[in-house]
């Protein structure tokens, strides 16, 4: 089974330029979350969704936006990259209510030139 | 907002050394879980709380939530090289909306284990 994927594994950008992280799972998970990891920060959540259509900003929402389409898919965007978005990004997922397992996808790291 | 506090940061053990670690939080859960990061790797659940005074095993790992609702325990006995990586504490985060445990789980900074052969 394949999980949580994410693409790309890696990217390197100018500062300003676009892009967008894909987050797609195969569990018919509903909930769907994104977090970045710092060096001594822990895990940080930017952004989640409870279900298709919907999302809620998480800890540190400013410079991202998400879209949730398709039940299977969580999109995180970079509109104007910054050096202090050079992280690595991960995206998890859960199946229902109470706070229970999150499945991590394997990350992608990001640099921001 | 919420705050999960680790310690210690990083550990630098033998094989064959239990391994302790610990977490408290600025607010009461209602559960607990903690989690390993290999090199490259996202974050993996070891085990999971839900009950104040609880002890929970899986396999060399034992866990305990603490009696206040305010802080956990992780221990890792006779260590073996497969153990390196960072150690995770999570709880709910209880700053969103949706409720239900689904607005995802606040993480502490991780203690870094290193095993030195």
């Amino acid at each position: 089974n394949a999980g949580v994927t994410q693409t790309p594994k890696f990217r390197v950008l100018k500062t300003g330029q676009s892009m967008t992280l894909l987050c797609a799972q195969d569990m018919n998970h509903e909930y769907m979350y994104w977090y970045r990891q710092d060096p001594g920060m822990g895990l940080r959540l930017i952004h989640y969704s409870v279900g298709e259509g919907t999302t809620a900003k998480g800890e540190v929402p400013d410079g991202y936006n998400v879209s949730r389409l398709k039940k299977q898919n969580f999109l995180l965007g970079l509109e104007s990259a910054a050096p202090s978005q050079t992280s690595v990004y991960f995206c998890a997922s859960t199946y229902g209510r109470g706070a229970g397992e999150l499945f991590f996808g394997e990350g992608s790291r990001l640099t921001v030139l | 907002g919420q705050q999960l506090n680790q310690s210690p940061q990083s550990m630098f053990i033998q094989e064959g050394e239990d391994v302790s670690m610990n977490c408290t939080s600025s607010s009461i859960f209602n559960t607990w879980l903690w989690y390993k990061q290999d090199p490259g790797e996202g974050p993996v659940l070891l085990i999971a709380l839900y009950k104040a005074g609880e002890l929970t095993s899986n396999g060399r790992l034992t866990a305990q939530f603490g009696i206040t609702r305010k802080d956990s325990f992780l221990n890792i006995s006779a260590s073996i090289p497969s153990d390196v990586g960072i150690y995770f504490c999570a709880g709910p985060n209880t700053l969103g909306r949706s409720g239900g445990g689904a607005d995802g789980l606040t993480f502490g900074k991780g203690t870094h284990l290193i095993i030195q052969p």
